[in-house]
């Protein structure tokens, strides 16, 4: 089967690092996508990892390991403005997205 | 028009009534979807269409239809709505069905 999970819910501070982990299990992958999703509003796309490795994108970086089935976001100078949902999603053999529950980022200052 | 729209932007419907979300992209995008989003869950694939004129069926795709007539239009229409067809309902597009999607502000549709 296929299945992909991410924590519920994390609280940072502004100015901080924090680390957004996603696990997903598949028999077919091509690639793994994140997203950004501020309450109320649509996902906007942030970063795409189809190779093992980090893909850096200013303040956001981006990891995957495909033989863990493992990637985490990487956001550093919190701003309150990064309060938001952050969703994973691997593409899979069907190039369908399936899609991780979100985390909700909750930036203190 | 730049990017997609959707409308209406919310909606309340009586149950049994027959409701048709509207989707609009100007980028001239191969590849486009419908997807629902419930409190708790991933996004859900309910129909996508990879190409205009073809349609295919995703995840949850009871109780929908799609209609692909140009590049352009997407409509998601509910035959006859039931309470559990209340969420946030989001059209998306991307280049081709292996290419980033792009979403749509959203629809809150809620089924009485």
């Amino acid at each position: 089967g296929q299945n992909i999970d991410q924590p519920t819910e994390m609280t940072a501070t502004e100015g901080a690092i924090v680390q957004i982990n996603c696990t997903y299990q598949t028999s077919g992958f091509n690639g793994l996508f994140w997203y950004q999703q501020h309450a109320g509003e649509a996902p906007t796309f942030l970063s795409y990892n189809v190779l093992d490795g980090l893909e850096e994108k200013g303040r956001f970086s981006s990891f995957l390991s495909r033989s863990k089935g493992y990637s985490y976001l990487l956001l550093k100078e919190l701003q309150m403005k990064d309060s938001a949902s952050y969703l994973c999603a691997f593409m899979d053999s069907n190039y369908q997205l399936i899609w991780g529950a979100g985390t909700k980022l909750i930036i203190k200052p | 028009i730049a990017g997609i729209t959707q409308a209406p932007t919310s909606q309340i419907l009586a149950a049994g009534r027959r409701m048709t979300l509207r989707c609009t992209q100007d980028m001239r995008h191969n590849a486009m979807y419908w997807y629902r989003q419930d409190l708790g869950l991933g996004l859900r694939l309910i129909h996508y269409s990879n190409t205009a004129g073809t349609t295919g069926k995703g995840e949850v795709p009871d109780g929908y239809s799609v209609s692909r007539a140009n590049t352009d239009d997407f409509p998601l229409t509910l035959a006859s709505a039931v309470p559990s067809q209340t969420s946030v309902y989001f059209c998306a597009s991307s280049g081709t069905d292996t290419d980033t999607q792009y979403f749509g502000p959203g629809t809150r549709l809620t089924v009485l």
